[in-house]
């Protein structure tokens, strides 16, 4: 079945405590990319890759990094969490920037 | 201002109503245009991709203005698993790669 898979869906943690997100695809997509959701705010884009080792920032950066060491797997790396990183993260993977398939979201919560 | 605006609403409607769905945007070079929707916390799913000609699928309906920066979605019929956040998406920069999302628009389709 094609999809986009995350783990964990659901994590509480503290502040400072570094955390990783993962993401795989499985259908060979090159386009992945990361959102978080806050209420009133909607999505807002972290970081995107276009293929292996080449990914820029989206409008929300600061506090994360991403790597892209192969195609399918796209991890989102918390290095010093803070509160107001609590939110709903979706990952997304696409053939193009065009349509994209999304994870089912992980829900951080920082303390 | 938002890069992406949209009527938060809610909107309440009747099953069989019509409804629309505004948008606008300010980035001139925005390259494409989506109509996503999005159930209850879950993730988006794209609904319909948005071209200057118009496009229809079944009961929805697309509509791009580049002149105004206006995107539209006309639902006909309404059921009540229509349901929904709905979001509007623009894509913009080098490739069109950077995708900024409107803070969408939630339906209630009411029996």
């Amino acid at each position: 079945e094609a999809q986009v898979t995350q783990n964990p869906r659901y994590l509480i943690t503290v502040t400072g405590k570094k955390l990783t997100v993962t993401c795989s695809q499985n259908m060979n997509h090159e386009y992945m990319s990361w959102y978080r959701q806050d209420p009133g705010l909607g999505l807002r884009q972290i970081y995107y890759s276009m293929n292996v080792e080449v990914t820029d920032k989206g409008d929300v950066p600061e506090g994360y990094k991403v790597s892209r060491k192969e195609k399918r797997n796209f991890p989102l790396i918390l290095e010093s969490p803070s509160p107001n990183q609590t939110s709903l993260y979706f990952c997304a993977s696409s053939p193009t920037p065009y349509e994209q398939y999304f994870g089912p979201g992980t829900r951080l919560t920082v303390t | 201002r938002k890069e992406v605006e949209q009527d938060p609403g809610p909107f309440n409607v009747p099953e069989g109503a019509t409804v629309a769905f505004n948008c606008t945007y300010s980035n001139s070079a925005s390259q494409s245009f989506f109509w996503y929707r999005q159930d209850c916390r879950k993730e988006p799913k794209l609904l319909m991709s948005v071209y200057s000609s118009g496009n229809e699928d079944g009961r929805f309906t697309a509509q791009l203005n580049r002149a105004s920066q206006y995107i539209s979605l006309l639902i006909r019929d309404s059921k009540l698993s229509d349901s929904a956040t709905y979001l509007c998406v623009v894509n913009v920069g080098t490739g069109g790669f950077k995708t900024i999302f409107g803070a969408g628009t939630r339906l209630f389709v009411k029996a």
